[in-house]
């Protein structure tokens, strides 16, 4: 069974920072990308950042660009975001979700989700 | 990044009813197009891929459409586990942005 935990979440001060971790088990790890998209209270989805299977590509949504960063230990199963420079409006439930392909490899999509960690910015 | 914008935000319909959910793209993305759905307090639910293949074990009153940068999600003959919030995502960037949400009310 696939499972995604995410830790690390928490209150900090606007300007702050955090560093979020996602546990990945169930599945072959390096064969897939990760992501992150986090939900503030009561809004939608946000993609927040992308990573292929071995670290050689990433992607960042604009609002977050420059502050926060994406990475991978495939040998530990695991992917993170560091997060700096938080803003109020950062605070949100942070999701990592495994990346997906069809058979034919053309489409990807998010087939895995954790239940989230949750950051409030918050002086 | 590519924009998504769903149409409409809300929509109130009763069980049985067939409904439509619009998806517009910034840009061209060809079928690179998923829908999910999420309940409250839950992880989002993989209905569509793309734009038109369903994902198993999702019923077939689940439908979409489309290509370029118009897409719909629709849903024939509602049932009452269907009143959630659904998102359309493209892939066809790596920034894989996702629509606003559209809330599908009783």
């Amino acid at each position: 069974e696939v499972q995604l935990v995410e830790s690390g979440g928490g209150v900090v001060r606007p300007g702050g920072s955090l560093r979020l971790s996602c546990a990945a088990s169930g599945f072959i790890f390096d064969d897939y990308g990760m992501t992150w998209v986090r939900q503030a209270p009561g809004k939608g989805l946000e993609y927040v950042a992308g990573i292929s299977w071995n670290g050689g590509t990433t992607g960042y949504a604009d609002s977050v660009k420059g502050r926060f960063t994406i990475s991978r230990d495939n040998a530990k199963n695991s992917v993170y975001l560091q997060i700096d420079s938080l803003r109020a409006e950062d605070t949100a439930l942070y999701h990592c979700a495994r990346e997906y392909f069809d058979s034919s490899g053309f489409y990807r999509f998010l087939d895995s989700w954790g239940q989230g960690t949750l950051v409030t910015v918050s002086s | 990044d590519i924009q998504m914008t769903q149409s409409p935000s809300s929509l109130s319909a009763s069980v049985g009813d067939r409904v439509t959910i619009t998806c517009r793209a910034s840009e061209s993305i060809n079928t690179y197009l998923n829908w999910y759905q999420q309940k409250a307090g839950k992880a989002p639910n993989l209905l569509i891929y793309g734009a038109s293949n369903l994902q198993s074990g999702v019923p077939s009153r689940f439908s979409g459409s489309g290509s370029g940068t118009d897409f719909t999600l629709t849903i024939t003959s509602l049932q009452p586990e269907d009143f959630a919030t659904y998102y359309c995502q493209q892939n066809f960037r790596y920034v894989r942005t996702f629509g606003q949400g559209t809330t599908l009310e009783i």
